[in-house]
């Protein structure tokens, strides 16, 4: 069974860094892109970037400079780091997984960690 | 950025009767490989989204056959036949052909 679990910190300061991990399983990270989409007030969903299955990233240019994916296989997790946070960075974080391993579209989403950035 | 369009809004309809919601991209979302990168999910209340369509018109494993998928390379329909209580949330287009893949700004789907 594919389960995706986000844990986050809840409560980031302005210009700290936002850090969070995807627990993953019923799969392996090594045939599957993993995905992290945001959902925030202003913006509504946002795609954010993803790991593919070989270990390469690929960001939204409008993250890019600031955010980080990376993955530790052996543990069956995928992690989130974002820098330079901002109070329009609160919102809902998720994970999610491929359909299929040569299928693309965001088909199994973790529960969604909510951050919210103030001070 | 390629930009989803989304309408109506909301939409308010009798269970047992059909709804469609459409859908229209900036960008022509037919890839040179024969394949339409659109999809289209579902946000119920309190719930993470789900994979309704992939591909313009595939119904993804487990998603009732009342939903259906159909287009063109910009103008996409999601169609709900004999909607029942459990399909309001909303319902969300996308588009994977590429970086950075963008959502529509969703449609309300409430029971009369």
């Amino acid at each position: 069974q594919v389960q995706l679990k986000e844990t986050g910190p809840g409560l980031v300061q302005p210009t700290q860094t936002l850090s969070i991990t995807c627990t993953v399983s019923g799969f392996s990270l090594t045939s599957y892109y993993m995905q992290w989409v945001r959902q925030t007030p202003g913006k509504g969903l946002e795609w954010m970037g993803f790991i593919r299955s070989g270990g390469s990233t690929e960001y939204n240019s409008e993250f890019k400079s600031r955010l980080s994916i990376s993955r530790d296989t052996s543990k069956n997790q995928v992690f989130l780091k974002m820098n330079s946070l901002k109070t329009e960075d609160t919102g809902v974080y998720y994970c999610a997984r491929h359909y299929r391993v040569d299928i693309g579209g965001f088909a199994y989403w973790g529960q969604g960690t909510l951050v919210t950035v103030s001070s | 950025d390629i930009v989803m369009t989304q309408a109506p809004l909301s939409v308010s309809v009798t269970p047992g009767e059909s709804a469609s919601i459409s859908c229209r991209s900036s960008k022509s979302l037919l890839h040179s490989n024969g394949i339409t990168y659109v999809y289209w999910y579902l946000q119920k209340p309190g719930k993470s989204p789900q994979l309704l369509i992939y591909r313009m018109s595939n119904l993804a494993s487990g998603v009732p056959d009342r939903f259906s998928g159909s287009g063109s390379e910009t103008d996409f329909t999601l169609k709900i036949s004999r909607v029942e209580a459990e399909d309001v949330g909303i319902y969300y287009c996308g588009q994977l052909l590429e970086n950075p893949f963008t959502f529509g700004s969703g449609t309300k789907l409430e029971i009369k």
